[in-house]
């Protein structure tokens, strides 16, 4: 089946430490993205790429970085100089074209204590 | 930015009824479209709907467009129980040639048995 994973789907951190979130598509989708979903808000960008090796900052990229070595994967990398690191992230994924729908993962819950 | 603007915040409603959310934005767009969100999943693609269309119908469901008053609403005929879940509009705004879709906070629709 066709779709897009991350992983894991809950994560724990000690302040100051980096942490990386894993999302994997195979739906030969060229570009990705990377939300923050915050209790009672809606969806915030904070990278996205639409080709390999190849990415831009969206609304929120403070303290966050990413890499896109390969078609199927876009890592998020959640960096100590996030200040408020605790949330709900989505990847997803989608062809390139303007307002294309998106196909999501079931998100990482990361805890930073 | 935030763009979109879901109304209400949140709907209770018993099943059967029809359940109304509103989608109000704030520049011009190429589509408009309804995304799904059960809780602690990921979102899931409902419906797109393009800027030279008024009306659109899929199974249940049924959404307007009005650029005029840059507005949307999405209608969701006889619920279920299994309708309860955070739908969110996303528009594609004035991202160029990219697809950076820029969600609402969302309306939380809870089916009363």
């Amino acid at each position: 089946d066709g779709g897009i994973t991350q992983s894991p789907k809950y994560l724990f951190r000690k302040e100051g430490q980096n942490v990386t979130l894993s999302c994997e598509q195979n739906l030969n989708h060229d570009a990705m993205y990377w939300y923050r979903q915050d209790p009672g808000q809606g969806l915030r960008l904070i990278y996205y790429s639409q080709i390999v090796n190849d990415f831009q900052k969206g609304d929120i990229a403070e303290g966050y970085s990413v890499s896109r070595e390969k078609k199927e994967s876009f890592p998020l990398t959640v960096t100590s100089a996030q200040k408020n690191p605790t949330a709900f992230y989505l990847c997803a994924s989608g062809l390139t074209g303007r307002g294309s729908p998106l196909h999501f993962g079931n998100g990482t819950r990361l805890t930073v204590t | 930015s935030q763009q979109g603007e879901e109304d209400p915040q949140a709907l209770s409603i018993q099943e059967g009824e029809n359940a109304t959310m509103n989608c109000s934005y704030k520049t011009s767009i190429n589509n408009l479209q309804w995304y799904r969100q059960n809780s602690g999943r990921g979102l899931v693609h409902l419906i797109l709907i393009r800027s030279n269309e008024r009306e659109k119908h899929s199974g249940r469901l049924r959404v307007t467009l009005d650029t005029s008053k840059k507005s949307s609403s999405l209608l969701i005929t006889a619920s279920r129980a299994a309708d309860t879940a955070s739908y969110f509009c996303a528009t594609d705004g004035n991202g160029g040639a990219t697809n950076k879709l820029i969600f609402g906070t969302g309306t939380l629709l809870a089916v009363q048995p």
